[in-house]
């Protein structure tokens, strides 16, 4: 596609429930990162994927959060059992895959409300 | 110490003014930096990267890197109320594919 795509927008849940965060890159990027950012705070790496494998997942800040691949397209993040601490905006970001220079471009982000 | 460190602000400036972003990071082997622009509300967008010691200009906009010191800055000429954003600094760390973003200064540019 023309840009990084991510789904839903907005997603409002109850504490406990589990919500799944999908992320469709920019047609022929292979490499997909996911971020966090809480608000007014910075962005806070979660997880890295060159293909469908995750290199670095070093982010992930416990066993409630994963993350897959479908080959060198679409993501989901879940998060499981979600938690208050958890409301903040998911950012997946794409780039070219020998792209030294790791130019992201960033969807608009899913925004997560544990209530 | 964080590994990427900017004055969260927020910073005014007036129009027409120079405005400076400044950031420090603590991995000594980075050779990649990145200045990106969020608006309110809205996504992080890459305004500027810098590889090499030294100033890389685009347009009303200035990257400076100092390798030796550990800091990428940003200058901003001529700032216009649109202007007006978040601009977080990004560091590719040595080894690694990921970018470690600092917790970004917040710019207001008053007319």
């Amino acid at each position: 596609g023309a840009g990084v795509s991510q789904s839903p927008s907005n997603k409002v849940t109850e504490k406990g429930k589990d919500v799944e965060l999908r992320c469709d890159p920019i047609s022929g990027h292979t490499a997909l990162y996911w971020y966090r950012q809480r608000l007014g705070q910075g962005l806070e790496f979660l997880i890295y994927f060159q293909g469908n494998s995750a290199p670095d997942k070093s982010g992930l800040p416990s066993d409630r959060f994963s993350a897959e691949r479908t080959g060198e397209s679409v993501s989901t993040l879940t998060i499981q059992r979600t938690q208050q601490e958890d409301s903040a905006v998911y950012l997946c970001a794409s780039s070219l895959r020998n792209s030294g220079a790791n130019v992201l471009t960033f969807g608009a982000g899913s925004r997560l409300t544990v209530l | 110490q964080k590994e990427v460190e900017q004055n969260s602000g927020p910073l005014s400036v007036p129009e027409g003014a120079i405005a400076s972003l400044n950031c420090t990071y603590s991995d000594r082997g980075s050779q990649s930096f990145f200045w990106y622009r969020q608006y309110s509300g809205k996504s992080p967008e890459l305004i500027m990267s810098i590889y090499s010691n030294g100033d890389k200009e685009d347009g009303r906009f200035t990257a400076q890197l100092n390798k030796a010191s550990q800091y990428v800055s940003l200058l901003i000429r001529d700032s216009q109320p649109s202007d007006s954003a978040t601009y977080l600094c990004a560091v590719k760390p040595q080894g690694a594919q990921k970018l470690v973003f600092g917790q970004g200064t917040r710019l207001t540019i008053n007319p």
